[in-house]
């Protein structure tokens, strides 16, 4: 399995619902990312996770809530958005945070619309 | 502010005619990797670049990265159709361990 599963594709929501972003991975990755993309513009790091623990977080409003339950699984909750929260949300993985030289293996994404 | 910078913002070619995207930090850089995003797709891994004038190919395509590592390229020969999509280059700072993604090149490809 060479790939990165994100549910659901689509999603809508109203600015007072709380809705969850799911990814999984069976590759194996130990580094699992959650990027933010808006229409023509290219991705944007939002949090990076090393061995299930937090590593980065890019100063992201705690409206968005990264979880990751174990190795192959990635969560972001999501919770009182604004509008100009719509957007591409993709999840990614790497072996490590550290590059080995394969790349990221991006999700499908989930295409946000908050309104 | 913007720690990548790409050019072209979009480039519009013939088939069969070629195309370079370049990719500018103003920091010297760790690697740097291309990717290509299909239109309404995610972005695909395509390569890595690691050592200071290193060039790399994949059929059509030819990857640089500066003797300075500070720049990179990407070239397309005789472009198709399947070419299309916006090319993104991603940068890694050395003691950072996250890239900083260019803000793409969008390719059209005129059959």
């Amino acid at each position: 399995d060479t790939e990165v599963t994100q549910t659901p594709k689509h999603l809508v929501m109203g600015m007072t619902n709380k809705k969850s972003l799911k990814c999984e991975q069976h590759m194996g990755h130990r580094a699992m990312y959650w990027y933010k993309q808006k229409a023509k513009k290219p991705p944007e790091l939002m949090f990076v996770y090393s061995y299930e623990k937090l590593s980065i977080n890019e100063s992201v409003p705690s409206r968005f809530s990264p979880e990751c339950p174990n190795s192959s699984l990635l969560n972001l909750h999501l919770h009182a958005l604004q509008p100009e929260d719509s957007a591409l949300y993709l999840c990614a993985s790497s072996q490590e945070e550290r590059t080995t030289g394969i790349g990221y293996t991006f999700g499908s994404g989930t295409r946000l619309t908050v309104v | 502010g913007q720690q990548v910078m790409q050019i072209p913002q979009y480039q519009h070619v013939q088939e069969g005619e070629d195309f370079t995207t370049y990719c500018n930090s103003s920091t010297t850089l760790s690697n740097i990797q291309w990717y290509k995003q299909r239109p309404g797709g995610h972005p695909v891994f395509l390569i890595q670049l690691v050592k200071s004038g290193e060039v790399k190919k994949q059929k059509r395509l030819t990857f640089q990265f500066g003797e300075a590592k500070k720049n990179s390229s990407l070239h397309i020969t005789a472009t198709q159709t399947t070419d299309v999509g916006t090319y993104f280059c991603a940068g890694k700072k050395y003691n950072f361990n996250k890239f900083y993604f260019g803000s793409g090149t969008k390719l059209n490809v005129k059959p």
